[in-house]
């Protein structure tokens, strides 16, 4: 299957700082990549949707000024949780859509792990 | 009703045991199914697409029906190894866009 990385795989912040997480797709190029988030024992939520040159698509509820989500090119998107505080402590995950005939497929990174102290 | 529905389980099975999970979606319009595989603090890992004449990848078997808006993941010969979540997911839309999952039914197989 594709492989999608993510960077970096833990990180540990005080309350107030902002968080970049870059979601990198190494064989393919994707236009469009999901951002996830995911606490202790719940599944997994979509946060937003990530367009390749065009503004992130944002579910309910999330606030787009606090996650901030850049799709510069069609290998790279990166999340930014900006003044992050305890509450953000979660998985962050991110998915690249498939490529050739299998566009419907999603591959998905190794998750980020973040803990604000 | 939820999108995607699923028993949460745990599933305790023996080792070698066959076990059957099954999902039902309430879309009669989605285009695209999948099992995915998720270990505890892990991300999510593609398992098997899901077809309505049914796929079998090994010890894993995986089938559609349509008209009953029902999937279902078939493990003969369990091993320990298939501990994990499993993933019921959904592409309502079947190209490059978002996923409905399922909560996940766990499985835990022993000795």
């Amino acid at each position: 299957g594709a492989v999608v990385s993510q960077h970096p795989s833990r990180v540990i912040c005080k309350s107030g700082t902002s968080v970049k997480i870059e979601c990198r797709s190494l064989d393919f190029q994707a236009t469009t990549m999901f951002w996830y988030r995911q606490f202790p024992k719940q599944s997994l939520m979509l946060m937003a949707t990530s367009n390749e040159g065009s503004k992130a698509t944002y579910e309910q509820g999330v606030e787009k000024d606090k996650f901030l989500i850049n799709h510069a090119s069609l290998t790279l998107s990166t999340l930014t949780v900006t003044s992050a505080h305890p509450e953000d402590s979660s998985f962050y995950i991110c998915s690249a859509g498939g490529q050739g005939s299998r566009t419907d497929t999603q591959y998905f990174g190794p998750g980020t792990r973040l803990t604000v102290l | 009703r939820k999108e995607v529905e699923q028993d949460p389980g745990p599933f305790n099975v023996p080792e070698g045991a066959t076990v059957a999970f099954n999902c039902t979606y309430s879309n009669s319009a989605s285009q695209s199914f999948f099992w995915y595989r998720q270990d505890c603090r892990k991300e999510p890992k593609l398992l098997m697409s899901v077809y309505s004449s049914g796929n079998e990848d090994g010890r894993f078997t995986a089938q559609l029906n349509r008209a009953s808006q029902y999937i279902s993941l078939l493990i003969r010969d369990s091993k320990l190894s298939d501990s994990a979540t499993y993933l019921c997911v959904v592409n309502p839309a079947g190209t490059a866009s978002k996923l409905t999952f399922g909560t996940g039914t766990r499985l835990q197989v022993t000795l």
